[in-house]
C-alpha cells in the first residue's frame, strides 16, 4: 500500500530564517505530486505540483521554492521567511492518468509558526 | 476568484440525523467533484467523490449528489455519528492548466460538521 511522510510534524522559525520541509512517497511510482498551504481559518490553497523529477510548476507567486530531486521526494523550501508563510503545510500524491478522477491523497502535515 | 465554494463554515447536527453539506463551482468544465474529511493537525483524507457525467453516488453512510444545471453539490451523511464531526472540503477536478497527467484539485474553504450527542 501507498504511503506519504512528511517531516517535521510542528516547526516554529524565526522571520528572516530558511526553510526546508520534505515530503516522501512509498509504495507507488511516477506519482504527481504537490504541495499545499491551509492558512488560518482557509480553504487549501495549491503552491506547487510536479509530474516528474526536476519538473516543478508554481500555481502562485510567494516567498517558497520547490524541488523534486527523487521520484518519490518533494521539497518546500524557502531561503527567508516571512510571518505570512506561517500555516499548516501539505503534500499530496495522485496517481498518472486520467483514470485517477482527480483523487490526491495527503500527508500528515506541518504546523509551521513563523515569529 | 473562488471556483468552488462553501458558504456554510459550519454546521451542528444531532446524532442520527442527516448532515447536508453544500458546495457551489462556478466552472463548467470540472469533470469530477471530491469530499475530503478533515481532522485538525491532519491531511485530508478522501470520502467520495462523483462524476460530472453522473448526478449520484452513495458509498455507506455518504452520498453525494450533483446538480449540473445549478452548479452545486451535496453531501449526505446518514446517520450522522460523533465520529463525523470533521471539517469537511468540497473539491472540483479538472485538466485546466496541466499538462500531461495531472489533474488541478480546486478546494473550498471547508464546512466544520459537529455531531452532537
Amino acid at each position: 500500500s501507498q504511503t506519504i511522510h512528511q517531516w517535521p510534524a510542528t516547526l516554529v522559525q524565526p522571520v528572516g530564517s530558511p526553510l526546508s520541509l520534505e515530503c516522501t512517497v512509498e509504495g507507488t511510482s511516477n506519482p504527481n505530486l504537490y504541495w499545499y498551504r491551509q492558512a488560518a481559518g482557509r480553504g487549501l490553497q495549491l503552491l506547487f505540483y510536479s509530474v516528474g523529477i526536476g519538473q516543478i510548476s508554481s500555481e502562485v507567486p510567494q516567498n517558497l521554492s520547490a524541488s523534486r530531486p527523487q521520484d518519490r521526494q518533494f521539497i518546500l523550501s524557502s531561503k527567508k521567511l516571512l510571518l505570512s508563510d506561517s500555516g499548516f503545510y501539505l503534500c499530496a500524491w495522485s496517481a498518472r492518468g486520467k483514470e485517477n478522477r482527480g483523487e490526491q491523497f495527503f500527508g500528515p502535515g506541518t504546523r509551521l509558526t513563523v515569529l | 476568484d473562488q471556483q468552488v465554494k462553501q458558504n456554510s463554515p459550519s454546521l451542528s447536527v444531532q446524532e442520527g440525523r442527516i448532515s447536508i453539506l453544500n458546495c457551489d463551482y462556478t466552472n463548467s468544465m470540472f469533470d469530477y467533484f471530491l469530499w475530503y474529511k478533515k481532522y485538525p493537525a491532519e491531511g485530508p483524507t478522501f470520502l467520495i467523490s462523483i462524476s460530472s457525467i453522473k448526478d449520484k453516488n452513495e458509498d455507506g453512510r455518504f452520498t453525494v449528489f450533483l446538480n449540473k444545471s445549478a452548479k452545486h453539490l451535496s453531501l449526505h451523511i446518514v446517520p450522522s455519528q460523533p465520529g463525523d464531526s470533521a471539517v469537511y472540503f468540497c473539491a472540483a477536478s479538472g485538466d485546466m492548466g496541466f499538462t500531461g497527467t495531472a489533474s488541478k484539485l480546486t478546494f473550498g474553504t471547508g464546512t466544520r460538521l459537529q455531531v452532537t450527542l
